[in-house]
């Protein structure tokens, strides 16, 4: 199986900082990279998809970069709304994988 | 305004099966892939099984020996089925389905707890 290690597990920011997340996978995986949001008590949901690509309706301020097996997560500008858990997921290879987590508070 | 409304029993004993359905609202039921993905109490997220449109099915080889998934698209319905579970199969379970845009657009059921317990 590809693992998928997200660092850092936790961080804690303010309304308005930047904020970055990295997932680095195992083994190359191209750019077949997701990235998902979710909430307390709710079901994760897409951001990201192909390492960069938002999602239909996802708001700018959310962005991907990375290929290979070094990829990151970045929030613009926090707002109170993406206080939340991070997660990356790997689909190029069966069976899919998601990172830890990384679970973003508000410092 | 695509839903997904899954139910299922949600207290188990050791040995029995677990079987959650998952009925897709407002779209239609082709072109698209089916998952169910689960999360343990505090921890992160685990694919279990996926089904593509084509009836092509893959499965986590750390669970296949135990899952079963089905389609029923006249009922536009699908389902899981996880047999002789036990205390680490209590988790959130999730279905879930991806369309095959260049973006892919997903969308998610609302979770049901199942708990594992003598």
């Amino acid at each position: 199986d590809i693992q998928m290690t997200q660092s850092p597990s936790s961080l804690s920011a303010s309304v308005g900082d930047r904020v970055t997340i990295t997932c680095r996978a195992s083994q190359g995986i191209s750019n077949d990279l997701a990235w998902f949001q979710q909430k307390p008590g709710k079901a994760p949901q897409a951001l990201i998809y192909h390492a960069s690509s938002l999602r239909s309706g996802v708001p700018s301020k959310f962005s991907g970069s990375g290929s290979g097996t070094d990829f990151t997560l970045t929030i613009s500008s926090l707002q109170p709304e993406d206080f939340a858990t991070y997660y990356c997921q790997q689909y190029n290879t069966y069976p899919l994988t998601f990172g830890g987590g990384t679970k973003v508070e508000l410092k | 305004q695509v839903q997904l409304q899954q139910w299922g029993a949600g207290l188990l004993k050791p040995s029995e099966t677990l079987s959650l359905t998952c009925t897709v609202y407002g779209r239609s039921f082709s072109g698209f892939y089916w998952s169910w993905v689960r999360q343990s109490p505090g921890k992160g997220l685990e694919w279990i099984v996926e089904i593509s449109h084509s009836g092509s099915t893959r499965y986590n080889p750390s669970l296949q020996s135990r899952v079963t998934i089905s389609l029923d698209t006249s009922k536009t319905q699908f389902s899981l089925w996880l047999s002789s579970v036990t205390a680490a199969d209590t988790a959130v379970y999730y279905c879930a389905m991806v369309d095959t845009a260049m973006v892919p657009n997903d969308y998610w059921g609302q979770g049901t707890l199942v708990t594992v317990s003598s």
